[in-house]
């Protein structure tokens, strides 16, 4: 029953590793999202994909990629990891049809410990 | 965004107290706007909305303010319960829905004593 999933919930890992974050949402919505929360809980943009397509691609080092395969999933894959990149991802999807309301609905996140 | 320091603001409130969480946003030409709760260890829910066209939302026990002319948002909540002990944030979205760009506050926690 849960509208927006992502998995795992917990992911700690050494620094060099490479991880991914799956995200799935039955909402039937058009655009997915990534969040980045830090330390201070300031909630940053990431990445947002339409319908597969990718349309915001925020100030991200490239070690980050996002992957689409359909337009109800959004993954995150991250290069070799280091400690700066440790923090809770979000995953996040909205309708975004014209004319609709903006408000995003969110997934519990994803807390990632780089060691 | 400015770093705040090490601490989120926070706001203590008594039980059955009304409480009152401010937000400044930044863009002028923003014309959407929204109040998220994050408890801990969730993701942030949707609470209230509001648009530039309006300077007043009521919902259930709470109420956000806007006054654009010195982009200042607020959100009241009303006979406050432990259960909204949260981390509360505003966003503003600068592309008028286009973008559905998002930028959020800083966040204010709040805590309510029984």
């Amino acid at each position: 029953d849960t509208a927006v999933s992502q998995t795992p919930k917990y992911l700690v890992t050494q620094m060099g590793n490479d991880k991914s974050i799956k995200c799935e949402q039955n909402l039937g919505h058009d655009t997915m999202y990534w969040y980045k929360q830090d330390s201070k809980k300031f909630l940053k943009i990431m990445f947002s994909y339409n319908n597969k397509e990718l349309i915001i691609n925020e100030t991200v080092p490239n070690r980050f990629s996002p992957k689409s395969p359909d337009k109800a999933h959004l993954n995150l894959h991250i290069n070799s990891l280091e400690l700066g990149d440790s923090a809770v991802y979000f995953c996040a999807s909205s309708p975004r049809r014209a004319g609709t309301n903006e408000k995003l609905f969110f997934g519990s996140g994803t807390q990632l410990s780089v060691l | 965004g400015e770093s705040v320091g090490l601490h989120l603001p926070t706001l203590s409130v008594q039980e059955g107290d009304n409480s009152i969480i401010n937000c400044a946003y930044s863009n002028s030409a923003s014309d959407y706007f929204i109040w998220y709760k994050q408890e801990s260890g969730k993701g942030p829910q949707f609470i209230i909305d509001i648009r530039s066209n309006m300077d007043k939302r009521q919902g259930q026990r709470v109420t956000v303010l806007l006054n654009k002319t010195v982009k200042h948002l607020s959100l009241q909540i009303a006979a406050t319960q432990p259960g909204d002990s949260a981390v509360y944030f505003c966003a503003e979205n600068p592309n008028g829905g286009s973008q559905g760009n998002l930028i959020f506050g800083k966040g204010t926690k709040l805590s309510v004593k029984p």
